[in-house]
């Protein structure tokens, strides 16, 4: 079946350290995301990439890093410079053509400690 | 700046009554809107999109959303709630960089 899958779904790390979040997709999507998400906020773009080998800074970056070696995956690294880093965080994936709709993995919970 | 409003943060409707869940955009050009919904720790499922090719959407779950340019608005209905449909929906837009932007999210309740 096509789809996102992230892991791990939960993650727990002490503070300090840095941790890297999966996210794989089957879609043949050129684009992929991350976003954050914290009670009553929505969700807030972190980074995105629209090919291979190329990524943006999105609303929130400060704290994360990307790569985007190969079109399926889009890894996330949370650094000790991100100052909160506790969060639910999603990844997505869209092609690039008008009126697309993101498709979302299931989502990394992460809680420092 | 593109941006979307979710108007109101929780939402408790009785079992069988009309939900409704307003969003308004801001955009001098037309945007493109959707709605999506999110169960508890799970990621978000598209439940419809605005194409322009009508103003009345219909989506996913018995769910429909109109877009309406002169309110600026994409307001979220379902003539008759069950209680599967408790969650959190999120109104979001996009414009030709393809990149989403959403409102703060709205809970629903359903009450039996």
């Amino acid at each position: 079946d096509g789809g996102i899958t992230q892991s791990p779904k939960y993650l727990f790390r002490k503070e300090g350290q840095n941790v890297t979040l999966s996210c794989e997709q089957n879609l043949n999507h050129d684009a992929m995301y991350w976003y954050r998400q914290d009670p009553g906020q929505g969700l807030r773009l972190i980074y995105y990439s629209q090919i291979v080998n190329d990524f943006q800074k999105g609303d929130i970056a400060e704290g994360y890093s990307v790569s985007r070696e190969k079109k399926e995956s889009f890894p996330l690294t949370v650094t000790s410079a991100q100052k909160n880093p506790t969060a639910f965080y999603l990844c997505a994936s869209s092609t690039q053509t008008e009126n697309t709709e993101a498709f979302f993995g299931q989502g990394t919970r992460l809680t420092v400690v | 700046a593109q941006s979307v409003t979710q108007l109101g943060s929780h939402v408790s409707v009785s079992e069988g009554a009309l939900v409704l869940l307003r969003c308004n955009y801001s955009s001098s050009v037309p945007p493109y809107l959707f709605w999506y919904v999110q169960y508890p720790n799970q990621g978000l499922q598209l439940l419809l999109k605005y194409t322009s090719a009508a103003t009345l959407v219909k989506g996913i779950n018995g769910f429909e959303a109109e877009f309406k340019k002169s309110e600026t608005s994409f307001h979220l209905t379902k003539p008759s709630a069950h209680m599967s449909d408790a969650a959190e929906y999120f109104c979001a837009v996009t414009f030709n960089d393809y990149k989403l932007s959403f409102g703060a999210g709205t809970t629903v309740t359903v009450r039996a």
